[in-house]
């Protein structure tokens, strides 16, 4: 295992459209976050998982925003009807357990034109 | 609401200078503060700070936490063009959520 995995790596497009981004974490790690990083700022917490009960969400995911993590392994972010604003890079983390260190992913640079 | 403040916002430095960099918090329900460094992707882990007056050392990079005063430093000395990248100061909270400071760009000129 080497690290927590995200796909796709960029996406782009058109305003209006879904997109769905994934989230391998690390192995038997059951803390998976997702955070949201635009140019010049550090990431923005989003929402966290706990095997695959959502334990918290920030009210910047707004109701177009929907996470999932069916089996406690894997997660998904699904955007709704794209925004230009929805437009960063989307950052996924797992930790081992509360009070340990969070690892992350390489992100999915989203664009929305 | 959670604030967390890093200074300097940017710093210019020649190789084999001495860096500090600063973070100050306040975040509700403290639990550990993280530093990470990030290039060009995504953050790496650097330090896991819970003690207040313990210094954690790695190599040539050491931090320390001040849980009185809310606030922690990240020095690097005998600085290296590697260095060059963004600093993140992230408190976490009871919930392992992590709140993140707005970074230090770091420059290490030859």
């Amino acid at each position: 295992d080497t690290g927590v995995s995200q796909n796709p790596r960029h996406k782009i497009t058109k305003r209006g459209q879904n997109v769905t981004f994934r989230c391998d974490p690390i192995s038997e790690h059951n803390r998976l976050y997702w955070y949201r990083q635009t140019l010049g700022q550090g990431p923005e917490f989003l929402t966290y998982f706990q095997n695959e009960a959502q334990l918290e969400k920030s009210r910047l995911l707004s109701d177009r925003f929907s996470a999932e993590r069916p089996k406690g392994s894997f997660s998904t972010l699904e955007i709704q009807r794209t925004e230009q604003g929805d437009s960063a890079m989307y950052l996924c983390a797992s930790s081992p357990r509360v009070g340990a260190e969070a690892f992350f992913g390489q992100g999915t640079r989203l664009t929305v034109v | 609401e959670d604030k967390v403040v890093q200074s300097p916002l940017s710093l210019v430095v020649h190789e084999g200078d001495t860096v500090t960099l600063n973070c100050s918090y306040e975040v509700t329900n403290f639990r550990s503060l993280l530093w990470y460094k990030q290039e060009k992707k995504a953050p790496t882990f650097l330090f896991m700070l819970t003690s207040s007056g313990i210094e954690k050392k790695s190599g040539r990079l050491s931090s320390i936490l001040d849980k009185k005063e809310l606030f922690s430093i990240l020095n690097i000395t005998a600085t290296q063009t590697g260095d060059s990248a963004i600093y993140l100061c992230a408190p976490s909270n009871a919930g392992n959520m992590l709140t993140f400071g707005g970074g230090t760009r770091l420059m290490v000129k030859p």
